[in-house]
């Protein structure tokens, strides 16, 4: 089935910093890939998705291109706010389900220092 | 509602009692899912309904844990005899459609179930 391997953290920032999160996949065939993120004692919400290979996907000042020459979806931001701390999740559909079933990794932990 | 709900947002239970956690998807929503999430992890599948028929429960860790959504709307999930490993906070999610490439989950803010 479909998978991902995200950076783990915990990853620490000065505000203003330039964030890269890592996360490649295996999957078969080009399925969605999406960015949850998960607020200090809130559920996951969705951050961005792409549909398609070479689809780039942008909420919030984030951004993620689905690459499929290297099976990435590394999660970006230019200038990070103090606000953008939370846990992050690259998740993928697992292959052959028709129900959108999603499965997550550990996440990784954002603190952005004011 | 304009959002996935749940309740209680708080549990604490003693170990060996039963609980039930509830959840009120988006209205219309067909798809409905169960994740726990432990400390520390990220969330973890426990079982999935397409309207009222339960398609996949495979995540559920044992027979002490049972979930229903007899009319396709709201969602139970009990927990029979509480154990200390139970520890953990409960997600439903929904979503709008069975399928396809474009499927959006909407999270409700859990449930924090604690086992004492």
């Amino acid at each position: 089935g479909n998978s991902v391997t995200q950076m783990e953290g915990p990853v620490t920032l000065s505000e203003e910093a330039f964030l890269t999160i890592n996360c490649t996949y295996t999957a078969t065939g080009y399925p969605s890939l999406f960015w949850y993120v998960q607020y200090p004692g809130e559920g996951l919400q969705l951050l961005l998705k792409a549909t398609k290979a070479d689809d780039k996907g942008s909420n919030k000042g984030f951004e993620a291109t689905y690459r499929k020459e290297t099976t990435s979806f590394h999660l970006e931001k230019g200038s990070v706010q103090v606000s953008d701390s939370a846990v992050y999740f690259c998740a993928p559909p697992p292959g052959g389900t028709s129900y959108g079933k999603l499965t997550f990794g550990q996440g990784t932990i954002l603190t952005v220092h004011p | 509602g304009a959002g996935v709900s749940q309740s209680p947002r708080y549990k604490v239970a003693k170990r060996g009692q039963d609980v039930a956690l509830r959840c009120d998807p988006i209205s219309g929503h067909v798809s409905l899912f169960w994740y726990q999430q432990a400390l520390g992890q990220g969330p973890e599948f426990l079982t999935y309904f397409q309207n009222e028929a339960q398609l996949d429960k495979s995540g559920l860790p044992s027979d002490r844990f049972f979930a229903e959504r007899p009319e396709g709307s709201v969602s139970t999930l009990k927990i029979q005899r509480t154990q200390q490993e139970d520890s953990a906070v409960y997600l439903c999610a929904s979503s709008l459609v069975t399928g396809g490439l474009y499927t959006e989950a909407f999270f409700g803010q859990g449930t924090r179930l604690t086992v004492v």
